[in-house]
């Protein structure tokens, strides 16, 4: 079964606004991050968030991790059309920290 | 770096014929993992080896499925004989170990279409 799954399936909204993602996973974990992947490309790391840490940012990009809640998420700011990608949060395994799992994934479509 | 390569970019193959997909992982990575995209599953974890080992394969659908690495810049993904539902891009991914701590970067994929 999957460790994390993101919220919601699907995202649109105008070039300008933010965005907002939600990742939800079921046990503890030590590590999360979050991945983008364009149309018809491979996956492309942004962010690691570790379960001791609450906040993290890069760029427009902010995480926030709530461990008694499970979950985290993913805040772009300024949206422009370029960040139209699926966003995907990757945490280690139930059973196991060595492996990834990722979740299906949230569909953004930022509109020009 | 050039990055993880994969080849064929695409490949369309007959029901029951045997493929081949092929991975270069970046230099210096230990880890090294496939996976399968569809719009049904999603990205599906298949095998990943920690320092040319196999360690979890739980995600090899069948035994049609095999995966090997011979050495630490080469893996190669087989299956034998392919079916239809086959059908999905398929991603080799490297990082500098396995765990959710370190950043796994992604080849351009390999899209599979069995027919």
């Amino acid at each position: 079964s999957q460790q994390g799954e993101e919220d919601p399936q699907a995202l649109s909204i105008q070039e300008g606004e933010n965005a907002t993602m939600n990742c939800s996973y079921k046990t503890s974990i030590n590590n999360l991050q979050w991945y983008r992947q364009n149309s018809g490309r491979g996956l492309v790391h942004l962010i690691l968030i570790r379960s001791n840490e609450r906040e993290k940012h890069s760029g427009r990009l902010r995480v926030t991790l709530d461990t008694s809640k499970k979950s985290s998420s993913l805040l772009i700011t300024a949206s422009r059309a370029a960040d139209t990608a699926s966003y995907f949060c990757a945490t280690d395994a139930a059973t196991s920290y060595d492996k990834v799992i990722f979740g299906p994934g949230t569909s953004l479509s930022v509109i020009p | 770096d050039a990055g993880v390569i994969q080849s064929p970019r695409h490949e369309v193959t007959e029901m029951g014929q045997e493929v081949t997909l092929r991975c270069k992982p970046i230099s210096g990575h230990n880890s090294l993992f496939w996976y399968r995209q569809t719009m049904m599953r999603g990205l599906e974890l298949l095998i990943y080896f920690n320092n040319n080992v196999p360690i979890d394969d739980s995600g090899m659908p069948e035994d049609r499925f095999s995966a090997k690495m011979p050495n630490a810049s080469f893996s190669t993904l087989k299956i034998q004989p392919s079916e239809p539902r086959d059908s999905a891009v398929y991603f080799c991914a490297s990082s500098l170990s396995s765990g959710a701590f370190y950043e796994q970067y992604f080849g351009p994929g390999t899209r599979l279409t069995v027919t």
